[in-house]
């Protein structure tokens, strides 16, 4: 069975400062890796997947996530936190090789901006 | 494009009352998938569906909820009778099929069992 742990349920930064959302996986097999951005009252919207290709992935809204097998880590992280970053984050993963398969997904980080 | 289409976006009914929640997946996209979204459980799948043909319904809670997709580009997922503990966020989510794809999620139906 697969699992995602995000750990911090909130987390709070400056605007200007370096955002770092963590995630950790389990997974029998090579996983596929996501993360999801979702605004309230908003279905959620893809920031950037990982299929084994490259293990830094860049994502839309500056955004990236490095895959390290040895740590079975995929942390988010941005540069510089803007204010219209605030919203919920959610790891997933999803390990069916071959066709599409359901998500699993983490229990989510609020980001909180301070100006 | 338009995206994944679902309605009603909200939805207040009585217990023990049928609902029906309705999807309309992206064109071209085989996969179609259905979540529920709640604090305490999280997001969780619910049921999923390839080339229409439902796949894993491990996650549907009890035999009160079905989901059915007549067609490619319809999907409906049906509670009855209703009970308050079903009150939660329902989105549903299409994809190509093929490992590692994204899934696009719909705005979800905000549900509430009174």
């Amino acid at each position: 069975a697969q699992s995602v742990t995000q750990l911090g349920s909130h987390v709070s930064v400056s605007e200007g400062a370096l955002v770092l959302l963590r995630c950790n996986y389990s997974s029998s097999v090579p996983p596929y890796l996501f993360w999801y951005v979702q605004y309230p009252n908003q279905g959620l919207q893809l920031l950037l997947k990982y299929t084994s290709a490259a293990t830094l992935v860049k994502g839309i809204n500056g955004f990236e996530a490095e895959f390290k097998k040895s740590e079975t880590s995929f942390h988010l992280t941005k540069p510089s936190a803007h204010m219209s970053d605030a919203a919920e984050y959610f790891c997933a993963v999803s390990d069916q090789v071959g066709g599409a398969d359901g998500l699993t997904f983490g229990k989510g980080t609020h980001l909180i901006i301070q100006p | 494009d338009a995206g994944v289409i679902q309605s009603p976006r909200h939805e207040v009914t009585e217990m023990g009352q049928e609902v029906t929640l309705r999807c309309k997946p992206i064109s071209g996209h085989n996969s179609l998938f259905w979540y529920r979204q709640t604090m305490m459980r999280g997001l969780e799948l619910l049921i999923y569906f390839n080339n229409n043909v439902p796949i894993d319904d491990s996650g549907m809670p009890e035999d009160r909820f079905s989901a059915k997709m007549p067609n490619a580009s319809f999907s409906t997922l049906k509670i009855q009778p209703s009970e308050p503990r079903d009150s939660a966020v329902y989105f549903c989510a299409s994809s190509l099929w093929q490992g590692g794809q994204p899934q696009h999620f719909g705005d979800g139906t905000r549900l509430s069992i009174l």
